[in-house]
């Protein structure tokens, strides 16, 4: 197993324009997170998923934004019309059930809306 | 909610000397899980040590230690013979037992110098 892989490691996208982030876990976490990292700051929460179910979404999240995750496997985040906020690394991570695990990271996806 | 304090945007430490990054969290809850992260340049998130809000034991991974004070919420990192590989940011996070996503702080930069 090689970890959390992420895809694209870089975006650069006009604004306006969709683009979409592919997430695959470790085979054996049913969990998956989504968190967005803007400069000099630390991670904040998007989105989670046990399996391939979305059990929380972070306010953050708008309805610009979308995730996925079929079949419990890898997971998709799409942003619709994108806007230069949206710039910033999107980190997907993973864990097993149970209070309190640790998460894994995947190195992330930077994304720059020009 | 939550919050977690990171005062220290930036420290250096002599290689073989010891550090202490410094923590402070705010949350009316009892139970809980504290984590230190250690993001390097190449921007992958790694979880360096836990702790468990109901131990009282402080938690130890070589040369990483904290000193975490329930009382006080404060969670410190000390890192002992610093090595140029320590080079990284690093994020203390908090977790409610029972909950999935991690808050994280701001960070701190830490620089080991040859």
């Amino acid at each position: 197993d090689t970890g959390v892989s992420q895809d694209p490691r870089h975006k650069i996208t006009k604004r306006g324009q969709n683009v979409t982030f592919r997430c695959d876990p470790i085979s054996e976490h049913n969990r998956l997170y989504w968190y967005r990292q803007t400069l000099g700051q630390g991670p904040e929460f998007l989105t989670y998923f046990q399996n391939e179910a979305q059990l929380e979404k972070s306010r953050l999240l708008s309805d610009r934004f979308s995730a996925e995750r079929p079949k419990g496997s890898f997971s998709t985040l799409e942003i619709q019309r994108t806007e230069q906020g949206d710039s910033a690394m999107y980190l997907c991570a993973s864990s097993l059930s149970g209070q309190g695990k640790g998460y894994t990271f995947g190195s992330g996806t930077r994304l720059t809306v020009v | 909610a939550q919050t977690v304090t990171q005062s220290q945007p930036e420290m250096s430490v002599q290689e073989a000397e010891t550090v202490t990054l410094s923590c402070t969290y705010d949350t009316s809850e009892s139970n809980y899980y504290l984590f230190w992260y250690k993001q390097p340049p190449s921007r992958q998130m790694i979880l360096v040590i836990r702790q468990e809000a109901y131990k009282q034991q402080n938690a130890t991974e070589n040369r990483f230690s904290v000193n975490f004070q329930k009382a006080a919420k404060s969670f410190s990192l000390k890192i002992s013979d610093s090595q140029l590989g320590d080079t990284a940011m690093y994020f203390c996070a908090f977790m409610s037992a029972g909950a999935n996503n991690l808050f994280f702080g701001t960070g701190t930069r830490l620089t080991v110098i040859p």
